[in-house]
């Protein structure tokens, strides 16, 4: 059975303190990895998608990347704003449903 | 430019009692879904829809029916309510099947 574990559950930063959220999977075979976030009281948005291991991705001061085990959502110098849940998601491709993880909830403090 | 369009965004439903959870998205994606969230678990796949005309079960469908009725609406029928159907409930689309989701802002539901 596929199964998405994401760590920690929650997390306490500082405006400007760097950190990592983590994403490990196991699967059968991984047709894509997808990460969004997700503001109290609304639907998850869409951030990146990832397909294969050493894949890289960027914007703003978050950047995603992918091993064959595990994703990690790096942000840099957050903000108060860059406060939400964070969700994984992975696709194997069977009936191209989608296993989300169960989320990290990021606190940004100014 | 709208999205995905949910309604209701809350309902409190006694047991016994049905509704239909409306979904319309304005972006011209050929496939619709309807998750649920629970505290403690991640988002659950109730039913999705492929593509106009098509449905298929996902999850967790028991208690649960849907109608694509057609290319931008997907309806989420409760025939029965149950307290265990309280739930957050989202709609989603996607250009296709495997491509991002673009997810509503939810359906609280609370069944009594």
């Amino acid at each position: 059975e596929d199964q998405v574990t994401q760590s920690p559950e929650a997390l306490r930063l500082q405006e400007g303190e760097s950190s990592s959220l983590n994403c490990s999977y196991t699967v059968s075979g991984l047709r894509g990895l997808f990460w969004y976030r997700q503001d109290p009281g609304k639907g998850p948005e869409f951030l990146f998608t990832l397909y294969s291991a050493g894949e890289e991705k960027e914007k703003e001061r978050l950047k995603a990347t992918l091993t064959k085990k595990e994703s990690f959502l790096h942000i840099t110098a957050p903000k108060p704003e860059d406060s939400a849940t964070y969700l994984c998601a992975v696709n194997t491709g069977a009936n191209s449903k989608l296993t989300f993880g169960k989320g990290i909830t990021l606190s940004v403090r100014p | 430019n709208a999205g995905v369009t949910q309604t209701p965004k809350f309902q409190v439903l006694k047991t016994g009692q049905s509704m239909t959870l409306q979904c319309a998205q304005d972006m011209n994606h050929n496939s619709m879904y309807w998750y649920r969230q629970d505290p403690g678990m991640g988002l659950r796949l109730i039913y999705y829809s492929a593509s106009e005309g098509t449905t298929d079960k996902g999850e967790v469908p028991n208690g649960y029916n849907v109608s694509r009725l057609n290319k931008r609406e997907f309806s989420l029928r409760l025939e029965s309510a149950a307290p265990s159907q309280t739930s957050v409930y989202f709609c989603a689309s996607s250009e296709v099947l495997d491509s991002p989701l673009h997810f509503g802002n939810g359906t609280r539901l609370t069944v009594t």
